[in-house]
């Protein structure tokens, strides 16, 4: 089994809203990342967890927190945003942290409209 | 600077048209060369890795294969159901991420 589930799959907030998104994965893999995805783009790289610690943070702004509570679950706390930052968010995981060789397996992703 | 690139950026085949997509890299070391499939609004499918060139894996109508330059998802009489887009990614240089070419949208048509 190779399912990485998000909550939720659709989200509407206002520029004040604080909300957040989340992630879990059962498959024991110990890399997870966030991906920002614009229509008709590539995924973008946000954050990378391995092993519960921040690895690679993409310069992203402020406004967009991530936590990784415990090697299941990956958060991304969203605060202030700007209807540019409206997009598909997807979280990824990957067997044995950030070696390169493990493929990355996908969630469906939140659907995010900033208003 | 390490990237990849994909061709054609859009492709129409009528259904049995065989045809193949085109994925260049020159990512520095490269470590894994990754196929996706991405339905609209939905997050990437995993295909195929591959790993060294000369390397390649098949799945039902679909085989990826591996050079030092390039990659190829060769589609063997496509069904409507192909159609999506198709991700390319590769892993290695220094950045220590995925980078992703802009993707094929494959139409099928009965």
């Amino acid at each position: 089994d190779t399912e990485v589930t998000q909550t939720p799959k659709h989200l509407v907030m206002g520029m004040t809203n604080k909300k957040s998104l989340k992630c879990e994965q059962h498959m024991g893999h110990r890399a997870m990342y966030w991906y920002k995805q614009k229509a008709k783009k590539p995924p973008e790289l946000m954050f990378v967890y391995s092993y519960e610690k921040l690895s690679i943070n993409e310069s992203v702004p402020s406004r967009f927190s991530p936590e990784c509570p415990n090697s299941s679950l990956l958060n991304l706390h969203l605060h202030a945003l700007q209807p540019e930052d409206s997009a598909l968010y997807l979280c990824a995981s990957s067997p044995r942290g950030t070696s390169g060789t493990d493929t990355q397996y996908f969630g469906p992703g939140t659907r995010l409209t900033v208003l | 600077e390490d990237q990849v690139t994909q061709s054609p950026e859009a492709l129409r085949l009528q259904e049995g048209e065989s045809s193949s997509l085109n994925c260049s890299y020159t990512v520095s070391g490269l470590r894994g060369l990754f196929w996706y499939r991405q339905d609209p609004g939905k997050g990437p499918e995993f295909l195929f890795t591959l790993y060294s060139a000369g390397e390649e894996k098949e799945k039902e109508r679909l085989k990826a294969t591996l050079t030092k330059k390039e990659s190829f998802l060769h589609i063997t009489a496509p069904k409507p159901e192909d159609s999506a887009t198709y991700l390319c990614a590769g892993y290695g240089g220094a950045t220590n991420k995925l980078i992703f070419g802009t993707g094929t949208l494959l139409a099928v048509q009965p």
